[in-house]
């Protein structure tokens, strides 16, 4: 069981770059997210799915798309990089139970130059 | 809008001391409160989880407890190990996209 796995762990892109970040779990669990994270500024919400095959948009979705197309996966897309991108990427997933506890993937490291 | 909000930013202490971590929330209206260590360069680990119907969480020598009428939240941390030195996270669960939000965190030195 290994839980919520990210990839790649690093990258570095060149302005207007593109580049697709890639969200596993194996907890069969039903929601996910997506979150940046920047110094100063804590965590927030990028794009979320609430099961196969959907999405929604949270807090700071400009700039990125994403896919949900199996159940366990979930990709985070930047079509144009810009060095405003340049953060830390967390994923993370839960069920659909009154307990609310996300289990949070290890991050992806990118930098835009 | 929910707004969560951690104080201080920054803590330094020496080893073996009690101390406490503090957290707000402007809307009373959450699910749970979550605590979260972060090791620098490192990914997020969950510490203790408390259901809006719960008053308190303790795992080992860290004890968070939940006021949800003020709208407080604090992280005990018991005899105080070099070890504990990370940034402590409080997020609660009360976003319209059954999200997390997150404080900008407390970073924690415990010097030797």
């Amino acid at each position: 069981n290994a839980g919520v796995t990210q990839t790649p762990k690093f990258r570095v892109l060149k302005t207007g770059q593109s580049m697709t970040l890639l969200c596993a779990q194996d907890m069969n669990h039903e929601y996910m997210y997506w979150y940046r994270q920047d110094p100063g500024m804590g965590l927030r919400l990028i794009h979320y799915s609430v099961g196969e095959g959907t999405t929604a948009k949270g807090e700071v979705p400009d700039g990125y798309n994403v896919s949900r197309l199996k159940k366990q996966n979930f990709l985070l897309g930047l079509e144009s990089a810009a060095p405003s991108q340049t953060s830390v990427y967390f994923c993370a997933s839960r069920v659909p139970e009154v307990v609310y506890e996300q289990y949070f993937g290890p991050g992806t490291r990118l930098t835009v130059t | 809008k929910q707004e969560v909000t951690q104080i201080p930013a920054a803590l330094s202490v020496p080893e073996g001391e009690n101390l406490v971590l503090n957290c707000s929330f402007t809307d009373s209206a959450i699910y749970n409160l979550q605590w979260f260590r972060q090791d620098p360069g490192k990914g997020l680990t969950s510490l203790l989880l408390i259901q809006s119907s719960q008053r308190e969480q303790t795992s080992g020598r860290l004890n968070a407890s939940l006021d949800k009428s003020s709208g407080r939240s604090t992280l005990y941390i018991a005899a105080s190990q070099p070890g504990d030195s990370a940034t402590y996270l409080c997020a609660v669960y009360g976003g319209s996209q059954g999200n997390l939000i997150f404080g900008k965190g407390t970073k924690l030195s415990v010097k030797p």
